[in-house]
């Protein structure tokens, strides 16, 4: 079966400019996660769907990150602005259930200038 | 809320040798355990996770960990270390909902030659 697809792989922008993630998780997964994994540090969890659903947002900066999945398939994570700070890999993660394997896409690496 | 402690940032071992990656975590809650592994430019993988039942679990590649509840502890061993397992090593844990999940800072695991 076919990972779980993100897109850009790369992506630089000056601060204050905005962007946007896409991810594309397993066929048949409902549940899907965003993480930022700053270098140096494990993933940080962003935020957790369940279908198109928000499950757990607790760790996602608000003011500036926002996230949809709107049919419960593929999802976009946005940031608008960004900030020097937010330089980091996104990564984008799947499961069939809440309990299972989650499955890891390759990625997008944000620098932010 | 859950957290995971990884107390080695960086573990370098002599290819054959014996090796233990430790993660302590604490929740108020009924929890399941997992580790990742990244290999060098490649996204995180499951190695093995704790759910219920039998404390200790095998993995993939040779790995395997034990549950401790009372010490709150979850290390993973392997007892002959190959080259190929250089990688970053990351602890986790979720709720026993499958929500809130949080992974540790990693281990990095260097096999020297």
């Amino acid at each position: 079966e076919a990972g779980v697809a993100q897109s850009p792989r790369y992506k630089i922008i000056e601060k204050r400019q905005s962007v946007a993630f896409w991810c594309n998780p397993i066929s048949g997964h409902a549940t899907l996660y965003w993480y930022q994994q700053i270098l140096g540090q494990g993933p940080k969890l962003l935020i957790q769907f369940q279908n198109n659903g928000v499950v757990d947002d607790s760790q996602l900066p608000k003011d500036r990150f926002s996230a949809e999945r709107l049919k419960g398939v593929d999802s976009t994570l946005k940031i608008q602005p960004a900030k020097l700070e937010d330089s980091a890999v996104y990564l984008c993660a799947s499961t069939r259930g809440s309990y299972n394997e989650q499955f890891f896409g390759p990625g997008t690496r944000l620098t932010v200038l | 809320a859950q957290s995971v402690t990884q107390l080695d940032s960086q573990v370098p071992v002599f290819e054959e040798a014996p090796v233990e990656l430790r993660c302590n975590y604490s929740s108020s809650v009924s929890v399941y355990l997992f580790w990742y592994v990244q290999y060098p430019n490649q996204g995180l993988q499951l190695l093995l996770k704790y759910l219920s039942g039998s404390t200790l679990v095998k993995g993939i590649n040779g790995f395997e960990a034990e549950f401790n509840k009372s010490q709150t502890s979850f290390h993973l061993r392997k007892p002959s270390v190959h080259i190929s397992d250089t990688a970053e090593y990351f602890c986790a844990v979720s709720s026993n909902t499958g929500n809130q999940f949080y992974f540790g800072t990693g281990t990095s695991l260097t096999v020297i030659p």
